[in-house]
């Protein structure tokens, strides 16, 4: 079955720098690539997704890149604001989804 | 809005317990899933439902079982609560027809067995 690992576990930026995640997995047949923002206490929110036949999406601040052929993806924040600080899965899927274990962002002020 | 409910946020119970863990959501979803998520473990899927009467295994089916009579509830069950299914569980559904695939989660279980 899908396997996906992220790294890192921990990530710890200043506000205004940028912060990059990233994923891989294991079976080349996932075709839908989300990205999930857990804040504390609250459920997983979708923040952005990417389906195989994209290369990169952008939405605002936030962005994902997909290589199918290395089989990874990744996400970008950029200009980081506190409010950002939040727990981030990435998960693959073709009908049910794998997570990621996590990470962990923290944005200083 | 999709709106995934779970009938407790919080749950104690004692080791041997049968537990119960109820999901509902009104968006008409036939997809619906359970997952556990633990520190650094991440959320790791526990079974699944493609449409009403139907599941499938996910990950780590030990120790747990599942029923969907009806399309919208999809209910974890715990047989014998062990100390190591102390974790929050979440719920979430999904609607195979839409073109993105995303799943909406509910707001989780936090499930404490003593």
């Amino acid at each position: 079955g899908e396997n996906v690992e992220q790294h890192p576990s921990t990530l710890s930026v200043q506000e205004g720098d940028s912060a990059v995640i990233k994923c891989t997995y294991s079976d080349s047949a996932s075709n839908y690539f989300p990205w999930y923002k857990q804040e504390l206490g609250k459920r997983p929110q979708l923040i952005i997704d990417i389906r195989s036949n994209v290369g990169e999406k952008k939405d605002q601040r936030i962005a994902v890149t997909l290589n199918k052929t290395a089989k990874h993806f990744s996400l970008h924040i950029t200009e980081t604001q506190p409010e950002d600080s939040a727990v981030y899965f990435c998960a693959a899927s073709i009908n049910d989804m794998r997570f990621g274990a996590g990470t962990r962002l923290t944005v200083k002020p | 809005d999709v709106k995934v409910t779970q009938s407790s946020r919080y749950l104690v119970k004692r080791t041997g317990e049968k537990v119960f863990l109820e999901c509902v959501q009104d968006m008409d979803h036939e997809n619906m899933f359970w997952y556990r998520q633990d520190p650094g473990l991440g959320l790791r899927l526990i079974y699944f439902s493609y449409d009403v009467k139907m599941k499938e295994k996910g990950d780590i089916p030990e120790g747990y079982s599942v029923s969907r009579e009806k399309k919208e509830r999809f209910s974890l069950i715990l047989e014998s609560a062990s100390t190591n299914q102390t974790s929050m569980y979440l719920c979430a559904s999904r609607d195979p027809q839409d073109f993105d695939n995303t799943q909406y989660f509910g707001p989780g279980t936090r499930l404490t067995v003593l």
